[in-house]
């Protein structure tokens, strides 16, 4: 089956731009989290929607924001943009928020801000 | 809140034992992940614990003590391809998952 789908795989945007990032969970997983991982800080998580709904929100400023849609897909979003943004963004997902199996992670969408 | 700590380097010789250590804190548990990711690439999902004991799969295998929140994952019959970061993650309460800094891994020939 296929893997976790994330696009695009790089991206560069000037200081104060926004971006969009797209992550498509493993068929049948409804639960997805979002991680910001960079070298100093390892990884950070964002948030977690499961059928469409926040069920879990990290540690990071308004600008970052996410939602899910009703096939699961899900989007993140980053406004305003400040060159500490300049990291590895990971979308994992899950069967569930309860699962045992683990989160599947996909390759990442590197975001580069100059 | 979480607090998970790892130590940051591990080198260790192809064919040996290799044990990275976790300890944490947390608000409420809810299991332990262990994660491996090579450079540039995506964690893989290596195991999974959330009753006291030894859990075995091949090669590797991980503990936990939930009274002394700690947990840790051992690398056996080493491999150079075992080299790779290893990512200890928990889930509190509230199901958000937590991930330490992780352990870098250097198998040497």
């Amino acid at each position: 089956k296929a893997g976790v789908t994330q696009t695009p795989r790089y991206l560069i945007k000037t200081r104060g731009q926004q971006v969009t990032l797209s992550c498509s969970p493993i068929s049948g997983h409804r639960s997805v989290s979002w991680y910001q991982q960079t070298p100093g800080q390892g990884l950070q998580f964002l948030f977690e929607y499961f059928s469409e709904t926040q069920r879990n929100k990290g540690n990071f400023p308004g600008r970052f924001s996410g939602r899910q849609f009703s096939n699961s897909r899900s989007e993140m979003n980053v406004s305003t943009l400040e060159l500490g943004d300049s990291a590895l963004y990971l979308c994992a997902s899950s069967l569930d928020d309860r699962s045992h199996y683990g989160y599947t992670f996909g390759s990442g969408t590197r975001l580069t801000v100059v | 809140g979480q607090n998970i700590d790892q130590p940051t380097e591990m080198t260790a010789t192809e064919g040996a034992i290799v044990q990275i250590n976790c300890t944490y804190q947390t608000s409420g548990f809810n299991g332990l992940f262990w994660y491996q990711q090579h450079a540039g690439e995506a964690p893989t999902f290596l195991s999974y614990n959330v009753l006291d004991g030894l859990e075995e799969k091949g090669r590797f295998s991980s503990f936990l003590s939930r009274s002394k929140g700690y947990s840790y994952l051992l690398l056996k019959e080493l491999q150079m391809k075992d080299s790779a970061s290893y990512l200890c993650a928990v889930r509190g309460r509230d199901y958000k998952l937590s991930f330490g800094a992780g352990t870098t891994v250097t198998v040497r020939a």
